[in-house]
């Protein structure tokens, strides 16, 4: 099965720039996803990594270390509309449709 | 295109009532998810289709629930009886066949806006 762990909650200033860390232990590996989730609205898709190393997507970017089982997301110049849930997501190595949802990160940003 | 169409978008309903939820996927889609999402436990994927038929059905907690897919363009989610403990938001996905990429296939999915149930 997939065990993955991020942190509950975290707070920052617009402006700023904050790290979602998600860690994961899996049997196998076969890609990870990143999704943001404002309340009361439906995930949608922000990073994938399969190789090591960062992506970089406008202020957006996530970064991937397979051998430590570890990636990040980090949010820069943070706006007051990046308040939301960020999820964490690993694929089922023997299934490339399969997705393991972390319990998500939520993301606060205050003025 | 219009995205994943899910309805009915709130459902309230009484413990022992047959509940049905529907979902139409993105056109040309040939996967298709069910998740449940709670604070307890987050996002679960109940039951993925490809091209109709059910691949993996293993996160269906019970008996109690079934999905169907009878066409590309059209799946429901099915409880009976519905209980209290079955109170959350069920999110319908859809995704393309493997999008190829230097570092692999992506096969984002792409959500509905959610059913959220009640059961009292």
């Amino acid at each position: 099965g997939q065990n993955i762990d991020q942190p509950t909650e975290m707070t920052a200033t617009e402006g700023a720039i904050v790290q979602i860390n998600c860690t994961y232990q899996t049997s196998g590996f076969n890609g990870l996803f990143w999704y943001q989730q404002h309340a009361g609205e439906a995930p949608t898709f922000l990073s994938y990594n399969v190789l090591d190393g960062l992506e970089e997507k406008g202020r957006f970017s996530s970064f991937l270390s397979r051998s430590k089982g570890y990636s990040y997301l980090l949010l820069k110049e943070l706006q007051m509309k990046d308040s939301a849930s960020y999820l964490c997501a690993v694929r089922d190595p023997r299934h490339d449709y399969k997705l393991s949802f972390g319990a998500g990160t939520t993301v606060t940003v205050r003025a | 295109d219009a995205g994943v169409i899910q309805s009915p978008r709130h459902e309230v309903t009484e413990m022992g009532q047959e509940v049905t939820l529907r979902c139409k996927p993105i056109s040309g889609h040939d996967y298709l998810f069910w998740y449940r999402q709670t604070m307890m436990r987050g996002l679960e994927l109940l039951i993925y289709f490809n091209n109709n038929v059910p691949i993996d059905d293993s996160g269906m907690p019970e008996d109690r629930f079934s999905a169907k897919m009878p066409n590309a363009s059209f799946s429901t989610l099915k409880i009976q009886p519905s209980e209290p403990r079955d109170s959350a938001v069920y999110f319908c996905a859809s995704s393309p066949v493997q999008q190829r990429t230097f570092g692999g296939a992506k096969n984002i999915q792409y959500f509905g806006a959610g059913t959220r149930l009640s059961v009292l």
